[in-house]
């Protein structure tokens, strides 16, 4: 029952920037836009919230176009250790579950 | 604060026998959220509570319950076990419903 879309898997190298982008076409007027990360083995862990235009903390930046049915997270000089799963998460209905998410890999 | 613990980290069961998984944070959260996690997969959403005595289900609720009669505690309970529980289990918790979930560990449950 996700409402996001992402893509499943995406590869980098070290020193690049890698934008994600989430497609949540049924966004409601008071859902916010959240990322999570997870390392294997591990819970996810938040990286970025956002509810419109662009939010920036010291790991990334969330870009949201005014419509808000789209989102894209921008991990800038990306690192072998944010080899990852990256999920996004659209929260305004309790019982939503995480997608698939998008399992990105920084190769040296 | 220790966040988000959750006991056991491993356990094998056999089929038919029951468990908890127990759940405790230490954040005066109000929500709290059960997910299970299938190899390669996403988190799917089991069972949530909005505070202590009010709990719903989720998106896989079946062969699962839960209780909240504390704030701090949410302990998801297996009565028959199946092999088709067998999965990681990650407790969340929440301030609110659209601010940050803080996960626990994990607990990895086999059922053979």
């Amino acid at each position: 029952l996700a409402k996001t879309t992402q893509p499943i898997s995406m590869d980098s190298y070290e020193g690049q920037e890698v934008n994600i982008t989430c497609s949540h076409n049924n966004i409601a007027t008071n859902d916010y836009i959240t990322w999570y990360q997870q390392f294997p083995s591990q819970g996810p862990r938040f990286i970025i919230q956002g509810y419109k235009t662009k939010v920036t903390n010291e790991v990334a930046s969330l870009f949201i176009p005014a419509d808000r049915k789209s989102s894209t997270l921008s991990l800038p000089r990306v690192s072998l250790s944010d080899t990852a799963v990256y999920y996004c998460l659209v929260r305004g209905d309790y019982k939503l579950s995480f997608g698939a998410g998008t399992t990105v890999t920084v190769r040296a | 604060n220790a966040g988000v613990t959750q006991t056991p980290k491993f356990r094998i069961l056999k089929i038919g026998q029951s468990m908890t998984l127990q759940c405790t944070q230490d954040m005066n959260h109000n929500y709290m959220y059960w997910y299970r996690q299938d190899p390669g997969m996403g988190l799917k959403l089991i069972y949530y509570s909005v505070g202590a005595g009010i709990t719903d289900k989720g998106e896989v609720p079946n062969g699962y319950n839960v209780s909240r009669s504390t704030t701090e505690d949410f302990p998801l309970r297996l009565e028959l076990a199946a092999p088709s529980q067998t999965s990681v289990y990650f407790c969340a918790s929440s301030r609110d419903i659209q601010e940050t979930q803080y996960f626990g560990p994990g607990t990895r449950l086999l059922v053979l």
